[in-house]
């Protein structure tokens, strides 16, 4: 059973650029969470889909935007890119009723 | 909001000692699973425990979830240096996870 892949694994932009990443979820799973971890603000919710529909959403500026696809494979926008945004981004894969969430191995985003 | 605080927020151990980390939180949790995270990756899902009271062991590593199930424990026995990483506790309820703020346990050969 294939695990929870997530591209690109590295990612270099420049400020005021936007940046897409994707997430596909382990087979079945039809929930998908996205999390920003940083050094000092460790793990933080972005939002979560479920069944194509954003189910919850982390405190974070409209610029973070995302998305779910029939498939259950989600893709995470970020637009207006700021020095902030320099992150680990971690997409994690549940069945959505609540059991254990299952991590990719993230993208990191570097912004220069 | 449903936080998890853990501690000690950092340990520095030698080879071979035993530590515990703690994850504490005010809020009932209908399951809890702890993580362990090495730089620049993905957590990995070292276990879920989901009954009060419960306790796992997975070879050196032993988790207990209070009876409550507000707080659980993670003991490691004999630490080696490949235990190193940020080890991460998370609650779920109703289809919600909360994370714990992580500790980061650095074991000296």
């Amino acid at each position: 059973k294939a695990g929870v892949t997530q591209t690109p694994r590295y990612l270099i932009k420049t400020r005021g650029q936007q940046v897409t990443l994707s997430c596909s979820p382990i087979s079945g799973h039809r929930s998908v969470s996205w999390y920003q971890q940083t050094p000092g603000q460790g793990l933080q919710f972005l939002f979560e889909y479920f069944s194509e529909t954003q189910r919850n959403k982390g405190n974070f500026p409209g610029r973070f935007s995302g998305r779910q696809f029939s498939n259950s494979r989600s893709e995470m926008n970020v637009s207006t890119l700021e020095l902030g945004d320099s992150a680990l981004y971690l997409c994690a894969s549940s069945s959505g009723l609540g059991t254990e969430a299952f991590f990719g191995q993230g993208t990191r985003l570097t912004v220069v | 909001t449903q936080l998890l605080e853990q501690s000690p927020q950092f340990l520095s151990i030698q080879e071979g000692e035993n530590l515990t980390v703690y994850c504490n939180s005010s809020s009932v949790f209908s399951s809890l699973q702890w993580y362990r995270q090495e730089p620049g990756e993905g957590p990995v899902l070292l276990v879920t425990v989901v009954t009060g009271g419960e306790v796992k062991k997975l070879k050196r590593l032993t988790f207990q979830f209070g009876d409550a199930r507000k707080d659980s424990s993670l003991h490691i026995t004999a630490a080696q240096p490949g235990d190193t990483g940020l080890y991460l506790c998370a609650g779920a309820t109703g289809n919600q996870f909360y994370f714990g703020t992580g500790t980061s346990l650095t074991v000296i050969p």
